[in-house]
């Protein structure tokens, strides 16, 4: 598996309160994302980012913001948590753009919503 | 909305029987990707397809793209639990750097 680490792999948080997931990794790559998982929907592209400092929106980006202040970390900022973010969320990574090169998946973090 | 459509939605087979599943995008793709998830794990990459009418096989599974891009398909010949799991497709849209997925299909064999 390529090296990708997210943390944590399991939280639950009160509504309202803002939450953090990292994703770090070893490999140098580029580009990483931020998907999240949801019954019936596949996995869905919340932000990415092509650089340090570059990022772009995703199709589910509303309430959530990230930041890439190294190569080696992405994070995903829940601003201010709903229910309706309850999901398995996963970060990805790819040497070149996803459109060029295969996609490395971390192990998913778990997050509920109360 | 999401305009990588993937049909079933799930499927249940006997061991050995054969599985298709299909993935339409109404837009033309680039390339086209497919990755297998097992029950609790992560989106594992399986292949890459990129010219029009491609075909790729590994081992049972064969990979098809199709002559106008739009549409892909993944076959497993005689299933096997090993094969359990659910199964993307992938492709750029608008933007090379955006992947967009599939719903995915749910492949369940019984022994």
């Amino acid at each position: 598996d390529a090296g990708i680490t997210q943390s944590p792999r399991h939280k639950v948080t009160e509504t309202g309160t803002p939450v953090t997931l990292r994703c770090h990794q070893t490999e140098n790559h580029r580009y990483m994302y931020w998907y999240r998982q949801d019954p019936g929907h596949g996995l869905r592209l919340i932000h990415y980012s092509y650089g340090v400092k570059d990022t772009d929106k995703g199709e589910v980006s509303d309430g959530y913001s990230v930041s890439r202040s190294k190569t080696e970390d992405f994070l995903l900022t829940l601003e201010s948590a709903t229910s309706s973010q309850t999901s398995v969320y996963f970060c990805a990574i790819s040497e070149k753009g996803q459109g060029a090169t295969e996609a490395f998946f971390g192990q998913g973090t778990r997050l509920t919503v109360v | 909305g999401q305009q990588v459509m993937q049909i079933p939605q799930y499927q249940h087979v006997q061991e050995g029987e054969d599985f298709t599943t299909y993935c339409n995008s109404s837009t033309t793709l680039s390339n086209i990707q497919w990755y297998k998830q097992r029950p609790g794990g992560h989106p594992v990459f399986l292949i890459q397809l990129v010219k029009s009418g491609e075909v790729k096989k590994q081992k049972r599974l064969t990979f098809q793209f199709g002559e106008a891009k739009k549409n892909s398909s993944l076959h497993i010949t005689a299933t096997q639990t090993t094969d359990v799991g659910t199964y993307f497709c992938a492709g750029p849209l608008y933007n090379f750097n955006k992947f967009y997925f599939g719903s995915g299909t749910k492949l369940n064999v019984k022994p």
